[in-house]
């Protein structure tokens, strides 16, 4: 069964730093790794899906990685904004494939972007 | 509109309660998840549904039921209430590989 661990657990930076938050994940027959973004209180929000195949994906200021030959996906935040500020949630199938028998989360990062 | 809604957004029970939380999607998908997020745990999921014949439990299924009434409608039912139930509850639905979220249903059981 799958295990997904999030690094570092919490983060602070100043405003307009670039940064990377790390996740690692122990069954890498998977064919996509999610990353979603969480406020305080509210529901979860889908940021990018990477499939296996394309290694990287990208939305705006983020881009997402993928290397299932290591078990590991980071998320790389461009000019970071304090609207940025959220937990960031890394979620893979929970069993070998696609997710369709559900996703196995990590603990999410805490980031928080200083004015 | 939003395209998964969760009701009610907000509950409190008492321990011994039969309560039923809802989820309704506008989203078309045939996939359906109920998830539970703990503080320190993460989410875990609680049972999910391929289509309204299809129903599969979860991780932590104990205490917990399902019904799904119709291709846009997944319940989650706790039969009888405790204390360790209290979570913030997500459902979910999916299209090829990716998974969409409602708002979430905090319950609290006193």
């Amino acid at each position: 069964k799958q295990e997904v661990t999030q690094i570092p657990a919490a983060l602070s930076v100043p405003e307009g730093e670039n940064l990377v938050l790390n996740c690692s994940f122990t069954d890498s027959a998977i064919y996509n790794l999610q990353w979603f973004r969480q406020d305080p209180g509210k529901g979860l929000t889908s940021l990018l899906l990477i499939q296996s195949s394309q290694r990287e994906q990208t939305s705006g200021r983020l881009n997402a990685s993928l290397d299932k030959s290591s078990g590991r996906s980071t998320l790389y935040i461009a000019a970071s904004q304090p609207g940025d500020s959220a937990t960031y949630l890394c979620a893979a199938p929970m069993y070998s494939g696609g997710g369709a028998d559900g996703l196995t989360f990590g603990k999410g990062t805490h980031l928080i972007i200083q004015p | 509109d939003a395209d998964v809604t969760q009701t009610p957004r907000n509950r409190i029970t008492k321990t011994g309660k039969r309560i039923m939380l809802e989820c309704s999607q506008t989203k078309g998908h045939d996939r359906m998840y109920w998830y539970r997020q703990d503080p320190g745990l993460g989410l875990r999921l609680i049972y999910y549904s391929f289509d309204v014949k299809d129903i599969n439990k979860g991780e932590i299924s104990d205490g917990y039921s399902v019904s799904r009434q119709a291709q846009a409608k997944f319940s989650l039912s706790l039969e009888s209430a405790i204390p360790n139930q209290t979570a913030l509850y997500f459902c979910a639905t999916s299209i090829g590989n990716e998974q969409f979220f409602g708002p979430g249903t905090r319950l609290t059981v006193l």
